[in-house]
């Protein structure tokens, strides 16, 4: 089955840098994009982009260019998001999700990793 | 961006009731008649959970008391016959526009 499982709870100092990974598995990892999206407590959802793990090519979220990398080793079917110069306002769950086929139309989001808490505190 | 507008943001609802759910985008989301809105459902400690895409196609698995509808900018997400399961935060997202948006989301409670 469709499995998405993602790295552990993260607790960082503002400027410091952090990796969440999302390893993939039950499924084609080459034919469907993953996405990445977080929470930030009490609030919506946040959309910050996208990766093909095909070919690698990355769309960002207007407001993450620049503070986020996305990145994905075919090898162990991971994804990636590097979060650089964190500020307490990026204190959020993140997730990241299955979009339909590389191929395919559309960017609904169906199946989830569990979410990694990412805490940005001095 | 497009802006994803959801109203009521919190509504009580008896047991065996139904909930409405509207949700407003600021462009339309209509092309090629399809309607690029999805729905999900948000619980404490649990990731996303697709309900709805291309507006009223129900994802494999959800009960057919999740129902929805709309076209353009005007969205709705019914719920007939409310469980106590169903106690949860809804959003719709557009997927036409990059950036992809939420809306702020929506409680129901019982």
């Amino acid at each position: 089955q469709v499995q998405l499982v993602q790295s552990g709870a993260e607790v960082k100092e503002p400027g410091a840098s952090v990796t969440v990974s999302c390893q993939t598995s039950g499924y084609s990892f080459s034919s469907y994009f993953i996405h990445w999206v977080r929470q930030a407590p009490g609030q919506g959802l946040d959309w910050l982009g996208l990766i093909n793990p095909s070919n690698g090519r990355i769309t960002y979220g207007q407001y993450f260019q620049g503070g986020v990398t996305m990145t994905r080793d075919k090898s162990t079917k991971t994804v990636y998001v590097e979060l650089r110069n964190l500020r307490y306002e990026d204190t959020a769950m993140y997730y990241c999700a299955r979009g339909p086929g590389v191929s395919a139309d559309g960017a609904f989001l169906d199946y989830w990793g569990q979410g990694t808490p990412v805490v940005v505190s001095s | 961006d497009v802006v994803m507008t959801q109203g009521p943001d919190s509504l009580a609802v008896s047991l065996g009731e139904r909930a409405t759910i509207n949700c407003k985008s600021s462009r339309s989301l209509l092309y090629n008649s399809k309607n690029y809105l999805a729905w999900y459902q948000l619980k404490p400690g649990q990731p996303p959970r697709l309900l709805i895409y291309w507006a009223s196609t129900r994802q494999s698995g959800v009960p057919d008391r999740f129902s929805g509808s709309g076209s353009a900018t005007d969205f709705t997400l019914t719920i007939t016959g409310l469980q106590a399961d169903d106690a949860a935060l809804y959003f719709c997202q557009q997927y036409y526009f990059s950036p992809y948006t939420f809306g702020q989301g929506t409680k129901v409670e019982i």
